[in-house]
């Protein structure tokens, strides 16, 4: 099964500086990897997802996800962290169920904290 | 565009009632949608799969007769929580995908049940 690691529970970072998120995976074949957000006592954004293509994936907001096949990661990064920025994010992959059909296995979520 | 609307937002009812939630995609048709429920700081576990006019595919552990699951139409799914019990209470989240490969999610649904 496929399968992604959220190795931190809370990333701090002060306001303007950079931030990263990070997001290991394990799978079989080609990754199918998102990036969603929530903000508390709301259901999840998308942010970006990687497919096929440049490693390098642009999605809103200004985040950005950078798709690294050699240590399998796909790290959430923004130049310049804003303090909306603060809320919880989510790394998935594809995964297929037994019954054949596609679903999303999420990690268990970084909580970013953006300190003005 | 691709907008998920959920009703009702926050629901509290009393032990052994049923209550059903409703999972809208405004701007696109669902070929399919899914339901999650989330407990507090924690991740998201899929409940159910659910196909347009197909009975849906319940993740194991999952009690089917409880949780039971209908998509109707290429626009909406509902979830009904039958016989509530406190341990039901949690914030059940849907998402629907269409044509491609991202699922949209709508704000989900606050359920405490006394």
């Amino acid at each position: 099964a496929q399968s992604v690691a959220q190795p931190e529970d809370q990333v701090n970072v002060a306001e303007g500086n950079p931030l990263t998120v990070k997001c290991t995976y394990s799978v079989s074949g080609n990754p199918y990897l998102f990036w969603y957000v929530q903000y508390p006592n709301r259901g999840l954004q998308f942010l970006l997802k990687y497919i096929t293509g440049d490693n390098l994936v642009k999605g809103s907001y200004g985040f950005e996800a950078e798709f690294n096949k050699s240590q399998t990661s796909f790290h959430l990064k923004k130049p310049s962290a804003l303090v909306s920025d603060s809320a919880l994010y989510f790394c998935a992959v594809r995964d297929i169920g037994n019954t054949g059909f596609q679903k999303l296995v999420f990690g268990t979520g970084t909580r970013l904290l953006v300190s003005p | 565009g691709a907008v998920v609307s959920q009703h009702p937002s926050r629901v509290i009812c009393k032990s052994g009632t049923s209550v059903k939630i409703e999972c809208r995609s405004l701007d696109f048709q669902a070929t399919t949608m899914f339901w999650y429920r989330q407990f507090p700081k924690k991740s998201l576990m899929l409940m159910a799969t659910s196909n347009e006019g197909s009975k849906a595919t319940y993740e194991q552990g999952v009690e089917k007769d409880k949780f039971l699951i209908n998509h109707a139409s290429l626009t909406l799914s509902t979830l009904t929580v039958t016989s509530a019990h406190p341990e039901d209470s949690s914030f059940y989240i849907c998402s629907a995908r269409g044509a491609g490969e991202t699922q949209y999610f709508g704000p989900g649904t606050r359920l405490l049940v006394l």
